[in-house]
């Protein structure tokens, strides 16, 4: 997983400032997925994009979030409006093509978010 | 609703013994089931995967069963080594795995005793 980079490691946010967070796929992947983690809580998908598009958003609240994977640079999710709730660990996955199986996901080591 | 439950939520086992992490889902869209290991500070690695097809893969050390129609999965390490030593998810996901979202339990911490 070495591969996918995030940045930054550590986020540290006053409630209702604003948090981006960035996300590097692996070369060659254009699939990225971003997966939220709560204290005490498996990972839980949050949107899925390809270059430019968003795939599935299933995942997303509703209000203050945001994912976008442009043709150049990397994936941002965005939160607006920060809460407490939102403390917790962020992570990126990237695969490489439509039809991969799982296996080829890797993930990134994370952003902590931490909201005071 | 948690649809992947990983009940136990540590387990300690002696080097050289087995262990066996255990898992159960509640979806029957669920058709590919996954593990995935994680020490801390680090993202989430792929371990092994199984198919609903299937009933057993393995891995070298690593063998994961699935019962169907218990709707239940285990993950046996044998012999167990420290560096075992990690969170375990378990994670589903329907389409046979091919680019779709997982689901995830809320994880084992394995605990292997030198």
């Amino acid at each position: 997983n070495a591969g996918v980079m995030q940045n930054p490691r550590h986020l540290v946010r006053r409630r209702g400032q604003e948090a981006r967070l960035r996300c590097s796929p692996m070369k060659g992947h254009s699939h990225v997925y971003w997966y939220r983690q709560l204290p005490e809580e498996g990972l839980k998908f949050m949107v899925y994009l390809q270059k430019e598009n968003i795939i599935d958003e299933s995942g997303m609240p509703k209000e203050r979030f945001s994912a976008e994977f442009p043709k150049e640079g990397p994936s941002i999710l965005r939160i607006q409006q920060v809460v407490r709730g939102d403390s917790a660990a962020y992570f990126c996955a990237s695969s490489p093509a439509l039809g991969t199986t799982n296996e080829k996901l890797f993930f990134g080591s994370g952003t902590q978010l931490s909201v005071l | 609703d948690q649809q992947v439950k990983q009940n136990s939520p540590s387990l300690s086992v002696q080097e050289g013994r087995i262990s066996i992490l255990n898992c159960d889902y509640t979806n029957s869209m669920f058709d590919y089931f996954l593990w995935y290991k994680k020490y801390p500070a680090e993202g989430p690695t792929f371990l092994i995967s199984i198919s609903s097809i299937k009933d057993k893969n393995e891995d070298g050390r690593f063998t994961v069963f699935l019962n169907k129609s218990a709707k239940h999965l285990s993950l046996h390490i044998v012999p167990s080594q420290p560096g075992d030593s990690a969170v375990y998810f378990c994670a589903a996901s329907a389409d046979y795995g091919a680019n779709s979202k997982l689901t995830f339990g809320k994880g084992i911490t394995l605990s292997v005793r030198p």
